[in-house]
């Protein structure tokens, strides 16, 4: 079973728009962090934001939000305010407290932001 | 600022050709890993090191080794290049710390192709 599920695989907003991009979680660890990264056409992976399971509140960079609901096992990122710059492939990745850091990742979803 | 670079952006070997990728970083992570990105499949780990000299096989370590001498300096190297290597590499560092410490930080990625 998929360990991080990212059901779009891509969508699209009109610019000064906000976008949800989803991702649904598996895990039967307590401690675990969620991450959202970004991957412009470059190659490069930019970290975004963080959520980790004890938090109380949900995570905000920015313009970067992360709307954390435990009980239904879902982060998903919101973007407000899109912009050009935020057209990219966006990855979802949790790290269980018992894997040794390691991140497992989703699929991604490629937003494309219109003029 | 987090930097983390990598030797080339782009390469080109033939099959059979002993390939080194080396990964840098300069900001005193004890964690650094060595991730393959295609198309449809996603990012997978393949090597991560948590100390000097000290290694663990990811998800796919088959037909890859790491050489980790120094603390900032991560070497990934496929010993015979073969065409289902031509992948993006992807180097990252981390802290050990916990929650949002130990974010991980990537690269600029490698596309290697292997002919």
């Amino acid at each position: 079973a998929q360990k991080i599920t990212q059901t779009q695989p891509g969508m699209f907003v009109q610019e000064k728009e906000a976008v949800t991009l989803d991702c649904t979680y598996d895990t039967s660890d307590p401690s675990y962090g969620l991450f959202w990264y970004k991957q412009p056409s470059s190659g490069e992976m930019i970290f975004l934001i963080y959520q980790g399971s004890y938090d109380q509140q949900n995570a905000t960079e920015g313009r970067y939000s992360l709307n954390f609901q435990k009980a239904r096992k879902s982060a998903n990122l919101v973007i407000s305010a899109s912009q050009l710059g935020d057209s990219a492939m966006y990855f979802c990745a949790m790290r269980e407290g018992g894997s040794n850091y390691k991140l497992t990742f989703g699929k991604g979803t490629l937003l494309t932001v219109n003029p | 600022d987090v930097k983390v670079t990598q030797s080339s952006r782009y390469l080109v070997k033939r099959t059979g050709e002993k390939v080194f990728l080396e990964c840098v970083q300069d900001m005193d992570h004890e964690n650094m890993f060595w991730y393959r990105q295609d198309p449809g499949l996603g990012l997978r780990l393949i090597y991560f090191s948590y100390d000097v000299k000290m290694k663990e096989k990811g998800d796919i370590p088959e037909g890859y080794s790491v050489s980790r001498e120094k603390k900032e300096r991560f070497s990934l190297i496929l010993e015979s290049a073969s065409t289902n290597q031509t992948s993006m590499y992807l180097c990252a560092s981390s802290l050990i710390g916990g929650g949002p410490l130990d974010t991980q930080y990537f690269g600029p990625g490698t596309r290697l192709t292997v002919l």
